[in-house]
């Protein structure tokens, strides 16, 4: 999986849009960007993927630049429970068939405040 | 709820113990992942199983081991245990053997006393 360099920790209130972005300066051409979603003792949890340009669900956005370098995940007017960690992971798209290590990097911390 | 079961939830056992962790992947999924994540760490990739066989190693040390039975299942035995080992052990499945798109159990919570 290419490198990703994201934030350690952001803040935020209640009722904000909370933008973290994800550098992926090596991304390869079939590369996909996938973000996962981890509360406290929990697993992680898939929450979007995207190739190139936007992609929405219910839970967020993803946004991604014609040089796909980097993305952006978007989670609307956010709320306390919002409050996770955040992880970015550029390779190959759902249903692959290459072999390979899944690694999540340290993640983004949201803390939502009230 | 995701699909993939751990047990058990809860272990606490003594320095230089062994034990034995259980993972049973969504129907359909042919590789399983094993993670630690100690107090306050990020995910640590231990080993990935796909369809019986070990396909990446991580920084898994000596005194684990992991295999994956017929039916899929697998486990993860960790011996010679340290109260270093405690920690949150985290399996996760997937489709096929790479694809960034995997579901992970609620995790096994291990305390070493």
């Amino acid at each position: 999986l290419a490198k990703t360099t994201q934030p350690i920790s952001m803040d935020s209130y209640e009722g904000q849009e909370v933008n973290i972005t994800c550098s992926h300066n090596n991304i390869a051409t079939n590369d996909y960007i996938t973000w996962y979603q981890q509360f406290p003792s929990q697993g992680p949890r898939f929450i979007i993927q995207g190739y190139k340009t936007k992609v929405t669900n219910e839970v967020a956005s993803l946004f991604i630049p014609a040089d796909r370098k980097s993305s952006t995940l978007s989670l609307p007017r956010v709320s306390l429970s919002d409050t996770a960690v955040y992880y970015c992971l550029v390779g190959p798209p759902k249903r692959s068939s290459n072999t390979g290590k899944l690694i999540f990097g340290q993640g983004t911390t949201l803390q939502v405040k009230p | 709820d995701s699909g993939v079961t751990q047990t058990p939830k809860h272990l606490i056992t003594a320095t230089g113990q062994r034990v034995t962790l259980r993972c049973s992947p969504r129907s359909g999924d042919l590789s399983v992942y094993w993670y630690q994540q100690s107090l306050d760490q990020g995910l640590q990739f231990l080993i990935h199983y796909y369809n019986g066989e070990e396909r990446a190693k991580g920084n898994i040390l000596e005194r684990f081991s992991a295999q994956q039975f017929p039916d899929l299942h697998s486990e993860l035995n960790l011996s010679s245990l340290e109260l270093g080992d405690s920690a949150l052990y985290f399996c996760a499945s997937s489709w096929t053997g790479g694809d960034t798109e995997a579901f992970f159990g609620q995790g096994t919570r291990l305390t070493v006393v």
